[in-house]
C-alpha cells in the first residue's frame, strides 16, 4: 500500500474562494506530481517537483500554484475558485532512480459551484 | 502528436477470453515503461513494470519493442473483475523524468 495521501477527498466550494488541496508522502521521495482528471478522460499532469524549493509547470495551463518546503509535503493552491476548476486532482510521488514507478493519493474530487 | 499514444476503446470481450491492449511512445530516449490500472473514479495503481526482455504476472504478460516504440498488455483468461482502464506509461516528456500516461484503453468483461 502506497503511503501518499490527499486531503481533503472531496470538497464542494463557492466561485471566487481560496483553497489548497493537501499532499502528503512517507516514503522520502523526492520527485512529487499533480495531475488533473475529469471523468473518464486522460490525466493531464499541472505541476511536478524534482525536490524542496523546486517546482515546474506542466502540460496543462492551471491558475493553480504549488510549492515543496518539505520533502514530505507538495499542497497546491487554487486563489480563487471557478466552476472551470471543477475535477479531480490526484497526488503522486516516486523516486530518485529512474526505474521506479509512481504512487498516487487517492485523490480531491473538487466541485466549485 | 501526443508523447504517448492508445486506443481508447472500449474493449468488449467475454470472461475468458485473451485480449491484447498497445501503446506507442514518440520519444525514442524513453528508459522506463510500465502499465497501470484505473478502476472508475478511483486512482491509477501499477499493475506491472515494462521490461525489454518482457515479462509476465499470472494472466498478464507485457512486451516492449524499443524499435518500434511500441509496448503491449497481454491479458490471458479475462475476469470479471479485469473490467477497468488501463493506462500506458512512459517514463519521459522531453528531457525530464517524468510519468507521463497515455489517455488509457477501456476494458469491459461480461459474463
Amino acid at each position: 500500500e502506497a503511503d501518499i495521501y490527499q486531503t481533503p477527498r472531496y470538497l464542494v466550494i463557492g466561485t471566487g474562494k481560496k483553497i489548497t488541496l493537501e499532499c502528503s508522502q512517507t516514503m522520502g521521495h523526492d520527485k512529487m506530481y499533480w495531475y488533473q482528471q475529469d471523468p473518464g478522460m486522460e490525466l493531464h499532469l499541472i505541476h511536478y517537483s524534482y525536490g524542496v524549493n523546486s517546482t515546474e509547470k506542466g502540460d496543462l495551463s492551471s491558475e493553480s500554484t504549488v510549492s515543496r518546503i518539505r520533502t514530505e509535503h507538495f499542497p497546491l493552491t487554487l486563489e480563487s475558485a471557478r466552476p472551470s476548476h471543477t475535477s479531480q486532482y490526484l497526488c503522486a510521488s516516486s523516486g530518485g532512480t529512474l526505474n521506479t514507478e509512481a504512487f498516487f493519493g487517492q485523490g480531491t474530487r473538487l466541485t466549485v459551484v | 502528436r501526443k508523447e504517448v499514444e492508445q486506443d481508447p476503446g472500449p474493449f468488449n470481450v467475454p470472461e475468458g477470453a485473451t485480449v491484447a491492449f498497445n501503446c506507442t511512445y514518440s520519444n525514442s530516449a524513453s528508459q522506463s515503461f510500465f502499465w497501470y490500472r484505473q478502476d472508475c473514479r478511483k486512482e491509477p495503481k501499477l499493475l506491472m513494470s515494462v521490461y525489454s526482455s518482457g515479462n509476465e504476472d499470472g494472466r498478464f504478460t507485457a512486451q516492449l519493442n524499443r524499435a518500434s516504440q511500441y509496448i503491449s498488455l497481454l491479458i490471458r483468461d479475462s475476469k470479471l473483475s479485469d473490467s477497468a482502464t488501463y493506462l500506458c506509461v512512459v517514463n519521459m516528456r522531453g528531457g525530464s523524468y517524468i510519468p507521463t500516461f497515455g489517455r488509457g484503453t477501456s476494458l469491459i468483461v461480461h459474463p
